[in-house]
């Protein structure tokens, strides 16, 4: 199993410029989830999809960020325009379960190292 | 709402020592409780999880935790520290009654010296 992926690794970016972040999930799982990862803010979830559809996205920031999962195995993130205080780690985690009783765990991917300056 | 609170910002152990790294959570229902380490430059590992039975769980590495409903709590445990435990470690709660979403407590680093 390859495991959640993202790309790129590392993305650095002048203010005012688009940036869009990529995710595969692991196969046969129906949740997929974002997070920026900052030393001041911690660990903050954006959003999060059920079998690709959005449910909470009370986390994303601005409109300035939005995220689509156009079908099963890919999601985006995307930021327009990006600013220096969107630099931070962006995390992809996918789990099985579209909740009630069910105890899935989140799997993560390696994560985005985003740059904006 | 469902919160986590690590209250520990940093925990020091010698190698060969038991660790303890301490969580505690709120939630309006039953709780799932998972524990996640993170690695310099990687995503969070799963370690273990707690959804019902057995109030100790064990996990990866030779991790446990214990579950306490009074006191509200799941610490992770392990009876003898590597150098290599040396990481991030992340509580989180997931209400069982509320969706999918994880809430994750602010992190502990645990330093293992030699």
């Amino acid at each position: 199993d390859a495991g959640v992926i993202q790309s790129p690794r590392h993305e650095v970016t002048e203010m005012g410029q688009e940036v869009t972040l990529r995710c595969k999930p692991i196969s046969g799982h129906n949740s997929l989830f974002w997070y920026r990862q900052t030393m001041m803010r911690g660990l903050e979830l954006l959003i999060y999809f059920n079998n690709n559809v959005p449910i909470d996205d009370s986390g994303m920031p601005e409109d300035r960020f939005s995220a689509k999962m156009p079908n099963a195995s890919f999601s985006t993130l995307k930021i327009q325009p990006s600013e220096p205080r969107d630099s931070a780690v962006y995390f992809c985690a996918s789990s099985l379960g579209t909740g009630g009783a069910m105890g899935y765990e989140q799997y993560f991917g390696p994560g985005t190292r985003l740059t904006v300056t | 709402a469902q919160s986590v609170a690590q209250p520990e910002d940093q925990v020091n152990v010698a190698e060969g020592n038991p660790l303890t790294v301490k969580c505690t959570y709120s939630v309006s229902g039953n709780p799932y409780l998972f524990w996640y380490v993170q690695y310099p430059n990687r995503g969070l590992q799963f370690l273990l999880k707690y959804i019902t039975g057995d109030n100790l769980v064990k996990g990866s590495y030779g991790f446990e935790a214990e579950f306490n409903k009074s006191q509200t709590s799941f610490h992770l445990k392990k009876p003898s520290a590597l150098v290599s435990d040396s990481a991030l470690y992340f509580c989180a709660v997931r209400d069982m009654d509320a969706g999918n979403m994880l809430t994750f407590g602010g992190g502990t680093r645990l330093m293992v010296k030699p």
